[in-house]
């Protein structure tokens, strides 16, 4: 099956920091990946909709200036927690869509921790 | 608003016993309806999908149920395992090039030995 290799899978940050996080369609094309944020025992929430040479979508209450958004090649997205702080600690999960068959497909997910 | 609903929140079932997952969407123009499923600290990983122009799909001991008149559809996992113990969210949308999927709340299910 399609694989989206997300990195890096946890990581501990300083408050004040900036972070990224990378995700990668290993073995399709994906002109549209899609960020977002999740809660303990809840479901995912979109965060924005990244489109491969354009700007990215933001969801309403979504901050453009502190979660980065690019999407510079058709296998490649990455997110930038900017300014990171504990509030955004958070699991963080990528998702691409195959250009061939229009199925969404998700990374392994980024635990983010805020000190 | 929510626009697919489901439930139950959790679930517990019996090792071989049949756990079902169901869920509702109010777009009509919905048109590919996946099932993912989660364990703990990794990303959701796609189970099985229909499209509305069939009323069932299985896939192994995964079953899913599709009635387009109710717009509802359901996740029938047969001879449930303890290795089915996972969270399931069902998600709805419109497929091709605007395809932006919309969840569920999930569903963790818990299956004893």
């Amino acid at each position: 099956g399609a694989v989206v290799s997300q990195h890096p899978s946890r990581v501990i940050c300083k408050s004040g920091t900036s972070v990224k996080i990378e995700c990668r369609s290993l073995d399709f094309q994906a002109t549209t990946m899609f960020w977002y944020r999740q809660f303990p025992k809840q479901s995912l929430m979109l965060m924005a909709t990244s489109n491969e040479g354009s700007k990215a979508t933001y969801e309403q209450g979504v901050e453009k200036d502190k979660f980065l958004i690019n999407h510079a090649s058709l296998t490649l997205s990455t997110l930038t927690v900017t300014s990171a702080h504990p509030e955004d600690s958070s699991f963080y999960i990528c998702s691409a869509r195959d250009i061939g068959t229009g199925k969404a497909f998700f990374g392994q997910g980024t635990r983010l921790t805020v000190v | 608003q929510q626009q697919v609903k489901q439930s139950p929140q959790s679930l517990i079932v019996q090792k071989g016993g049949i756990s079902i997952i169901n869920c509702a969407y109010e777009n009509t123009a919905f048109d590919y309806f996946p099932w993912y499923q989660q364990f703990p600290g990794k990303g959701p990983a796609l189970l099985i999908a229909i499209r509305p122009d069939v009323s069932e799909k299985k896939e192994g001991r995964f079953t899913i149920s599709f009635n387009k008149s109710a717009k509802q559809f359901s996740l029938h996992i047969m001879d449930s395992q303890p290795g089915d113990s996972a969270t399931y969210f069902c998600a709805a949308g419109r497929s091709g090039g605007s395809y932006i999927p919309t969840f569920g709340r999930g569903t963790s299910l818990i299956v004893h030995p």
